[in-house]
């Protein structure tokens, strides 16, 4: 079947302009998590979605930093006034329920490249 | 705060040699931990998940420890192939909250 799917794959964005970043989750799958990946370390957390309600948001960065799910599926990551540091891949990964038992599937992710 | 450490950062050995490689976790509060392996360009695929009720899991030629009160994880890799190079990332799931947290993984090239 399907995994997760993101859009787009890549992305280059000029300091200070606003980004978008979309992820598809597998469908039926309940949560959902976003994750930032610099280059050469692990990813981090950012932020975790149950259906249509942001439970956690506590890795966000900034308040540039913004993240929806408002149907409980698709679920789209922006970044407002994007800044060099900003550079990075973001993961994101869903899960079948919620609760820590199961495992959680990752999409590609976006490399996104602030110049 | 978890923090979750990975030696060594890269590794290099010929084909058919056996590996481990190690992850350290600072506290033990742990649900679960996970390997992942991430290939240039794509995400993260699952390899093993250890309960953290249990001591060891296996899969074909992988196989990973789990020390909880120690803080520690191996993964083993018997007969390495070159198919195997990729960054191995090790991560750890808190009692608190639903996210992972993830080591800076360790780089593994296989020569043939």
């Amino acid at each position: 079947g399907a995994g997760v799917s993101q859009s787009p794959r890549y992305k280059v964005a000029k300091r200070g302009q606003d980004v978008a970043l979309r992820c598809d989750p597998i469908s039926g799958h309940v949560s959902l998590f976003w994750y930032q990946q610099a280059l050469g370390q692990g990813p981090e957390f950012l932020t975790y979605f149950q259906n249509e309600a942001q439970l956690d948001k506590s890795g966000l960065p900034s308040d540039r930093f913004f993240a929806e799910r408002p149907e409980g599926s698709v679920s789209t990551l922006k970044i407002q006034r994007t800044q060099q540091e900003d550079s990075a891949v973001y993961l994101c990964a869903s899960s079948l329920e919620a609760g820590r038992a199961y495992e959680q599937y990752f999409g590609p992710g976006t490399r996104l490249t602030v110049t | 705060k978890q923090e979750v450490t990975q030696i060594p950062a890269a590794l290099s050995v010929p084909e058919g040699e056996n590996l481990v490689l190690n992850c350290s976790f600072t506290d033990s509060a742990i649900y679960n931990l996970q390997w992942f392996r991430q290939d240039p360009g794509k995400g993260l695929t699952s390899l093993l998940l250890i309960q953290s009720s249990q001591r060891e899991q296996t899969s074909g030629r992988l196989n990973a420890s789990l020390d909880k009160s120690s803080g520690r994880s191996t993964l083993y890799i018997a007969a390495s192939q070159p198919g195997d190079s990729a960054t191995y990332l090790c991560a750890v799931r808190p009692n608190y909250g639903q996210n992972f947290v993830f080591g800076p993984g360790t780089r593994l090239s296989v020569l043939p």
